[in-house]
């Protein structure tokens, strides 16, 4: 069965760092558009970050300069190494693959960003 | 970057009737090289992830009921539910991936009156 499982996620101070997992198994990921999408609490849908299969990255411009997709292929797990994150940042964050529209999500990691 | 409008933001449907939700971008969605609109619709039930309902703006995604049906073509789209049943209370977005920075709408509620 294709899946997607997030983890990484918990309560951070402004200004300090996370870095999400995703861990796809019934496919590769380097094989597949990979995405983070985020959603604030009570809010719509933010499109974040996307890894190409060929390696290229883009980003959102509220996370461009703070926020690193990468991957590992021998773990089979795209990450998002969030910096110098903000209250703005406070989310749950969805892993998604992307093959045309975005065809498998995961369940999603919460990230709170507070003092 | 490609703005997605959807209207109205809420919408409250007796059972059995037709929920309509509207969707327009700012530019055509229109790939000239395979003809298809590149817009997607999902469905977001409560405490749930996403759920890919409809794509190239009128296919329906695997197991998807045929009550759900898209149209449009360009700028302007619509997602209709017919026969409205308990199950489909959620929200619903939709999304553009005509670029290499996907853009979502802003949602639509859907209720049962």
């Amino acid at each position: 069965e294709e899946q997607v499982v997030e983890s990484g996620g918990g309560l951070v101070q402004p200004g300090g760092s996370l870095r999400l997992s995703c861990v796809a198994s019934g496919f590769t990921v380097n094989s597949k558009y990979m995405n983070w999408v985020r959603q604030p609490p009570g809010k719509g849908l933010e499109w974040v970050a996307v890894l190409f299969s060929g390696g290229s990255t883009y980003y959102a411009d509220s996370v461009k300069g703070r926020f690193t997709i990468t991957r590992d292929k021998s773990k089979n797990t795209v990450f998002l190494q969030m910096d110098s994150l903000r209250p703005e940042d406070t989310a749950l964050y969805f892993c998604a693959r992307q093959d045309g529209p975005f065809d498998l999500w995961g369940q999603g990691t919460m990230v709170s960003v507070s003092s | 970057d490609i703005v997605m409008t959807q209207s109205p933001d809420s919408l409250t449907v007796s059972l059995g009737e037709r929920a309509t939700i509207h969707c327009k971008s700012s530019q055509s969605l229109l790939y000239r090289s395979n003809n298809r609109n590149l817009l997607a619709w999902y469905q977001q039930r409560p405490g749930q992830p996403p759920k890919l309902l409809i794509f190239s703006a009128s296919t329906r995604g695997f197991g998807v009921p045929d009550r759900f049906s898209g149209s449009g073509s360009g700028t302007d789209f619509t997602l209709t539910i017919n026969n409205l049943q308990p199950e489909d209370v959620a929200s619903y977005y939709c999304q553009q991936y005509y670029n290499d920075l996907p853009t979502f709408g802003g949602g639509t509620k859907v209720e049962i009156k």
